[in-house]
């Protein structure tokens, strides 16, 4: 069972437009983490999302927590050609300390 | 300040052989995950240790897979008798002691080929 679904799968846009993924789950959450993922890197964490309603910046990265913690977005403006990646959400699971992730969504930027 | 460390990068290994995949965790950092990633998915859960101890391999095959992370050492994943369905990329991440809301660190990876 997918606990966390990642939209759009695929994204390829030109340089300098902005964009929107986004994060999906049926439950609730204490938290959420925001990954990106280079071809032949491991997944660097981006920003930890906690309080429903947060909006955390990072350079022209836009994170927004849902109200009801069920969900995610990240928001990219004037995307440029180093933003190119899989963007990968993820969760802790319950109590434990292992993380769920989404399927990710790969994003390409077009000079 | 070292991030996790994790070898071979790429292994090749014919079926039936041994693969063992390595990982040093971040300084300080005493919790280790394995993860597995098949191409054009998102990471799978494996197995959760702490020194000396697995606390949780709920995501792991049953049989011919095992992890252990000693007192002194790298954390080992160790892949038994492998078949072709076992290529993948391993990646192994870490954690603090106390981590309020679990946030891990990955290394680069361990790319598996069976052939």
């Amino acid at each position: 069972t997918q606990l966390l679904e990642q939209s759009p799968q695929f994204l390829s846009i030109q340089e300098g437009e902005n964009l929107t993924v986004y994060c999906n789950s049926s439950s609730v959450f204490s938290s959420l983490q925001w990954y990106r993922q280079e071809p032949g890197e491991g997944p660097v964490l981006l920003v930890t999302v906690v309080t429903g309603g947060e909006v955390k910046k990072l350079k022209r990265l836009t994170f927004q927590f849902g109200d009801a913690r069920k969900d995610s977005s990240l928001h990219i403006t004037a995307a440029q050609p180093g933003d190119t990646g899989l963007y990968l959400c993820a969760r802790p699971r319950g109590g434990a300390q292992k993380l769920v992730f989404g399927q990710g969504t790969r994003l390409t930027i077009n000079p | 300040n070292a991030g996790v460390m994790q070898n071979p990068r790429h292994l090749v290994r014919r079926r039936g052989q041994e693969a063992r995949l390595r990982c040093s965790p971040m300084k300080g950092h005493s919790h280790v995950y394995w993860y597995r990633q098949l191409p054009e998915e998102g990471l799978k859960f494996m197995v959760y240790l702490q020194k000396e101890n697995i606390i949780d391999e709920s995501g792991m095959p049953k049989e011919r897979f095992s992890a252990e992370f000693p007192k002194e050492g790298p954390s080992i994943l160790r892949i038994q008798q492998v078949v072709r369905g076992d290529s993948a990329a391993y990646f192994c991440a870490s954690s603090p002691q106390g981590s309020a809301y679990n946030e891990q660190f990955f290394g680069p990876g361990t790319r598996l080929t069976v052939l």
